[in-house]
């Protein structure tokens, strides 16, 4: 059985650029949350997905957003790429009525120049 | 607001001993949940252990277990006979109960298990 799934597991960015970061939950989840978590930091709440709809957002701008599919795997874009949003990027899924326990996938190291 | 606080950013103890890491929390809620998660240097995030607030039982996972003090509003890990595999960073992390499923993070500690 599968866990949770990213891709890719590294990016370079310059500023100003748009990137795509892909997340494939585990069999039998229908939840995906993302994280931002900055070196030495713990993570920090991005946005959640269910049923294909963002249900709950965290303190980041419209340049962040994301879209999950009716498989449910699910997609982080950022817009207009600044220095300071290099950092590991982070996916969870969670099990069908079970949400409050989410597992991650190994991240994503995106790094802005 | 939720906040959790962790504050020891490193520690390390030889191999074989017990170690506590120590992780207070501020809510006014009734009902949630306290986890702890490990991130080894793979940077891969692993649940280690949870925690419902409601029930008065400490959870326990083989060498790992919590002290959970509802009124002091701390949630403490052991390791026992820690092993050179515990070493990574350890997260302590809190959601509310009901309609909202984000995890608040603490900064984290390092654990360090010396040979």
């Amino acid at each position: 059985d599968a866990g949770v799934t990213q891709s890719p597991t590294h990016l370079i960015k310059t500023r100003g650029q748009q990137v795509t970061l892909r997340c494939s939950p585990k069999s039998g989840h229908d939840t995906v949350s993302w994280y931002q978590q900055a070196l030495g930091q713990g993570p920090q709440f991005i946005f959640q997905y269910y049923e294909e709809e963002e249900r709950q957002r965290g303190n980041f701008p419209d340049r962040f957003s994301g879209h999950q599919f009716p498989n449910y795997s699910s997609e982080l874009n950022v817009n207009a790429l600044l220095l300071g949003d290099s950092a590991l990027y982070l996916c969870a899924s969670s099990p069908v009525g079970l949400g409050d326990t989410q597992y991650f996938g190994p991240g994503t190291r995106l790094t802005v120049l | 607001a939720q906040t959790v606080t962790q504050s020891q950013p490193e520690m390390s103890v030889q191999e074989a001993e017990t170690v506590t890491l120590s992780c207070t929390y501020d809510t006014s809620e009734s009902n949630y949940y306290l986890f702890w998660y490990k991130q080894p240097p793979s940077r891969q995030m692993i649940l280690v252990i949870r925690q419902e607030a409601y029930k008065q039982q400490n959870a326990t996972e083989n060498r790992f277990s919590v002290n959970f003090q509802k009124a002091a509003k701390s949630f403490s890990l052991k390791i026992s006979d820690s092993q050179l595999g515990d070493t990574a960073m350890y997260f302590c992390a809190f959601m509310k109960m009901d309609s909202n499923y984000q995890l608040i993070w603490g900064a984290g500690t390092k654990l360090i298990i010396k040979p």
